[in-house]
């Protein structure tokens, strides 16, 4: 069974730095995918993040950008410059395609301090 | 803009009365899921459905039932909620041969009095 796990309950980070947010996971799977998704306060989940588990490059969104690490079942988030609007929680989740369902981690809570 | 819509947002319900909450989509996903989200905790799945084909999670109470009459549609029916059913209930879609990523839409907070 997949198992997705985020070791960092809560992070912070001061307006314009870089943070990262780690997440490991455990498979058997060669094909998967796996993903960030962001939840402010009160708000909708919204995915920050893609990537495709056959793709040797690591996906980047702006000032978002993962190292995903296939050999060692690793897969961080790194923001940059972060702004107040990246106060949130965020989820890293695991799909394959052969069951349809995502695995999600326990969530990681980035707070930014102006 | 194509969207998930969940209604309604917030829900009162009584312990031991029925609740339904539904959920309506855009996107014209072909797969559709129900979470349930406890206070800063995982989305925990309760069911998917991949066009017609119902799957339900092993742990899911019985208490929970769901219903995908088209492809548009999905509901959520807790039959006698109790007060530990109280949390936010989260529809998403994703479509098959596509990214696979999830959206989401706003959920439904149920609080069961």
């Amino acid at each position: 069974a997949q198992t997705v796990t985020q070791s960092q309950p809560e992070m912070s980070v001061q307006e314009a730095e870089t943070v990262t947010l780690s997440c490991t996971y455990d498979t058997s799977e060669s094909d998967y995918y796996l993903f960030w998704y962001k939840q402010p306060p009160s708000r909708q989940m919204i995915l920050v993040i893609r990537q495709e588990a056959y793709k040797q490059q690591n996906a980047t969104e702006n000032r978002f950008s993962v190292n995903f690490q296939k050999a060692a079942k690793s897969f961080s988030l790194k923001i940059s410059d972060s702004q107040l609007g990246d106060a949130a929680m965020y989820f890293c989740a695991f799909f394959t395609s052969g069951t349809y369902k995502y695995i999600f981690g326990t969530g990681t809570r980035l707070k930014v301090l102006a | 803009d194509a969207m998930v819509i969940q209604n309604p947002r917030y829900q009162v319900t009584q312990f031991g009365k029925p609740v339904t909450l539904s959920c309506s989509q855009t996107l014209n996903h072909n797969v559709m899921y129900w979470y349930q989200q406890k206070s800063s905790q995982a989305p925990k799945l309760l069911f998917h459905y991949y066009d017609k084909d119902f799957n339900n999670e092993a742990d899911t109470p019985d208490n929970f039932q769901s219903r995908r009459p088209n492809t548009s549609f999905c509901f959520l029916d807790i039959r006698s909620p109790g007060l530990g059913d109280a949390a936010m209930y989260l529809c998403a879609t994703t479509r098959f041969g596509g990214g696979y990523e999830q959206y989401f839409g706003p959920g439904t907070r149920l609080t069961v009095t």
